[in-house]
């Protein structure tokens, strides 16, 4: 059972439509990242949300963090076709390794024009 | 600033024999993490670096080890390659201490991606 389980695995809309991704757990969270990976690249950061209930916004992405910080959603208005990627979410699972990260398997999103 | 810096980007090996990957941290980043992609397990955590030490290790057989040099530059090595290793190993650098100067980001090198036939 993988710690952080995101849905949809895959998503595929075309531009101008909004899409939600979640990322879900049954574990706590002092705070969750959200990445995005473009083909070819490595995982970019998008945003690190750390209160609980939290709403972050990023232009035309919209970021919350769970009341209870087991959970998160990502919100996309309007996709373009440069949001085209895989996003990944993923917790700090100790204090004493910055660079641990444990991921999700991440969410496929295709935006065609 | 330079990135995170990986070579090679691509390399073919046959089963049984080794490989080295490098990373070049950002500069004035003293930590230093590996990572492995496939499509059917996802981002695994390999091992970590933090001032030439091996700060915390995933569950990885070992025939994965890793270095760090004193100029925060790591290498990662497999031996007796197996199908099952083939991948995109990415490497990921960050300042590596709590406090101001980090954020908790960690910076993706493009990553190498290792065929093993």
């Amino acid at each position: 059972t993988q710690l952080l389980e995101q849905s949809p695995q895959f998503l595929s809309i075309q531009e101008g439509e909004n899409l939600t991704v979640y990322c879900n757990s049954s574990s706590v969270f002092s705070s969750l990242q959200w990445y995005r990976q473009e083909p070819g690249e490595g995982p970019v950061l998008l945003v690190t949300v750390v209160t609980g209930g939290e709403v972050k916004k990023l232009k035309r992405l919209t970021f919350q963090f769970g009341d209870a910080r087991k959970d998160s959603s990502l919100h996309i208005t309007a996709a373009q076709t440069g949001d085209t990627g895989l996003y990944l979410c993923a917790v700090r699972m100790t204090t004493d390794s910055w660079g641990k990260l444990q991921f999700g398997a991440g969410t496929q999103v295709v935006v065609t024009p | 600033k330079a990135g995170v810096t990986q070579t090679p980007r691509y390399l073919i090996k046959t089963r049984g024999q080794q490989v080295t990957l490098s990373c070049s941290p950002i500069s004035g980043h003293r930590s230093v993490s590996w990572y492995q992609q496939t499509p059917g397990q996802g981002l695994q955590f390999l091992f970590e670096y933090f001032s030439e030490t091996q700060r915390n290790k995933g569950n990885f057989p070992g025939r994965f080890s890793g270095r760090q040099f004193s100029n925060s530059r790591s290498e990662m090595n497999v031996s007796t390659l197996e199908l099952g290793d083939s991948a995109l190993y990415l490497c990921a650098s960050s300042p590596g201490t709590s406090g101001g100067a980090d954020t908790g980001e960690l910076f993706f090198g493009e990553g190498s991606r290792l065929t093993v036939l």
